[in-house]
């Protein structure tokens, strides 16, 4: 099982360009996760998907949003790239939303924006 | 508002020196505390879930304790590989399956 995986690795934006950062899991887990990390800020949560077909808003939710295409794939989108939004990103999945499992993430993808 | 606050924001220990990693949270109805490491350039990887105060987790030389307001990480003689960010996250009774992270505490194990 490759777990969660996350694509692109890297990427490099102008600001006011868009892009599709895309996550996809195979352990046949409900609920779906967009995190953000800023140095001296931790992880935030961006947008989270409890289960397929639902999206809700997380505690940094402006200037995203976020598609959860099937149970395996959720994708967060960026309309219009702000130097703000330059951070490293990480999807997370879990089994069941509402239950404390863990959370598995993935690998990140780190995103400049100039 | 649920908060999680983890100390020292940095440790340097030599390799053997036994030492202990706190969060401190504020939760309403605690679901779970969570342990990860994080390496540099990954993801956080899972260690631990603790449910109740009083629980008990361990794994090689990791242990992790909880009270009703802190969770403890015992890293029992350390070792350079277990140089790493440490994670500590909680989720409250009113989420959906959402984390509060801490902001982590730095471990460098010299040999």
């Amino acid at each position: 099982n490759a777990g969660v995986t996350q694509t692109p690795k890297f990427q490099v934006l102008k600001t006011g360009q868009s892009m599709t950062l895309q996550c996809a899991q195979d352990m046949n887990h409900n609920s779906m996760y967009w995190y953000r990390q800023d140095p001296g800020m931790g992880l935030r949560l961006i947008y989270y998907s409890a289960s397929e077909g639902t999206t809700d808003k997380g505690e940094v939710p402006n200037g995203y949003n976020v598609s959860r295409l099937n149970k395996r794939e959720f994708s967060l989108r960026l309309e219009s790239a702000a130097p703000s939004q330059t951070s490293v990103y990480f999807c997370a999945s879990s089994l069941h939303p509402s239950t404390a499992y863990e959370q598995y993430f993935g690998p990140g993808t780190r995103l400049t924006v100039t | 508002e649920d908060q999680v606050t983890q100390s020292p924001e940095a440790l340097r220990l030599q390799e053997g020196e036994s030492s202990s990693l706190n969060c401190s949270y504020t939760v309403s109805g605690l679901r779970g505390l969570f342990w990860y490491r994080q390496d540099p350039g990954k993801g956080p990887e899972f260690l631990f879930t603790l449910y109740s105060a009083g629980e008990e987790k361990e794994k090689e030389r990791l242990k992790a304790t909880l009270t009703k307001k802190e969770s403890f990480l015992h890293i029992t003689a350390p070792k350079p590989e277990d140089s790493a960010t440490y994670l500590c996250a909680v989720q409250g009774g009113g989420s959906q399956g959402n984390l509060i992270f801490g902001k982590g505490t730095k471990l460098s194990v010299k040999p």
